[in-house]
């Protein structure tokens, strides 16, 4: 079965701290691993998409890499508004068109 | 920037009670789906939608649920009979040819069941 882990569960940075997420996955066949933003009562929003072990995503504040395991977001000077969950996802050959979400490192950035 | 609209915002029903979800993709999306999302759980799968037929669906998307395309337009999402464990968010989303641009989600419907 697919799994998506995410971690830290919640951090809390000074703005300007820089820091990164984690996301683990176990999946049959990854067909490639979705980041999103989430804010309170809101949908998803897309970040990036990564396909394959050494791939890197860059916006803004924000990059993305990718290994055989994991992905990793690295969050650069971050501001207030880069307060947010950040949800990691995968797509794979067991899911056809869907995703398995993680469940959310959810962001606080201080000012 | 084309938005996945869905209405209403909140709804508020009592259990036993129909309720119908609603969606209005962004119009050169090929694919549709609906995700929910329990207060602090992670974002789960219901129904992916495509060529006015589901194409695949999850446990959680039994017989009380249901989906439909009719105008070519609004996507819905049918619970016949709403139980107080449908309580969560409920988020539509669509998928164009691009599969590296993820898919847009709405900005969801609160669905209460008291």
């Amino acid at each position: 079965e697919d799994q998506v882990t995410q971690s830290p569960e919640a951090l809390r940075l000074q703005e300007g701290e820089s820091s990164s997420l984690n996301c683990s996955y176990t999946v049959s066949g990854l067909r490639g691993l979705f980041w999103y933003r989430q804010d309170p009562g809101k949908g998803p929003e897309f970040l990036f998409t990564l396909y394959s072990a050494g791939e890197e995503k860059e916006k803004e504040r924000l990059k993305a890499t990718l290994t055989k395991k994991e992905s990793f977001l690295h969050i650069t000077a971050p501001k207030p508004e880069d307060s947010a969950t950040y949800l990691c996802a995968v797509r794979s050959l067991n899911y056809g068109q869907n995703f398995v979400f993680g469940p959310g490192t959810r962001l606080s950035v201080l000012p | 920037e084309p938005e996945v609209t869905q209405t209403p915002s909140h709804q508020v029903t009592q259990m036993g009670q129909e309720v119908i979800l609603r969606c209005v993709p962004i119009s050169n999306h090929l694919y549709f789906y609906w995700y929910r999302q329990i207060l602090g759980q992670k974002v789960e799968f219901l129904v992916s939608f495509y060529n006015n037929e589901i194409s695949e669906k999850s446990e959680i998307f039994d017989d009380q649920f249901s989906v439909e395309r009719p105008d070519g337009s609004n996507f819905t999402l049918k619970i016949r009979s709403t139980k107080l464990e449908d309580s969560a968010m409920y988020f539509c989303a669509g998928l164009g040819r691009q599969e590296d641009y993820g898919y847009t989600f709405g900005s969801g419907t609160r669905l209460t069941v008291v």
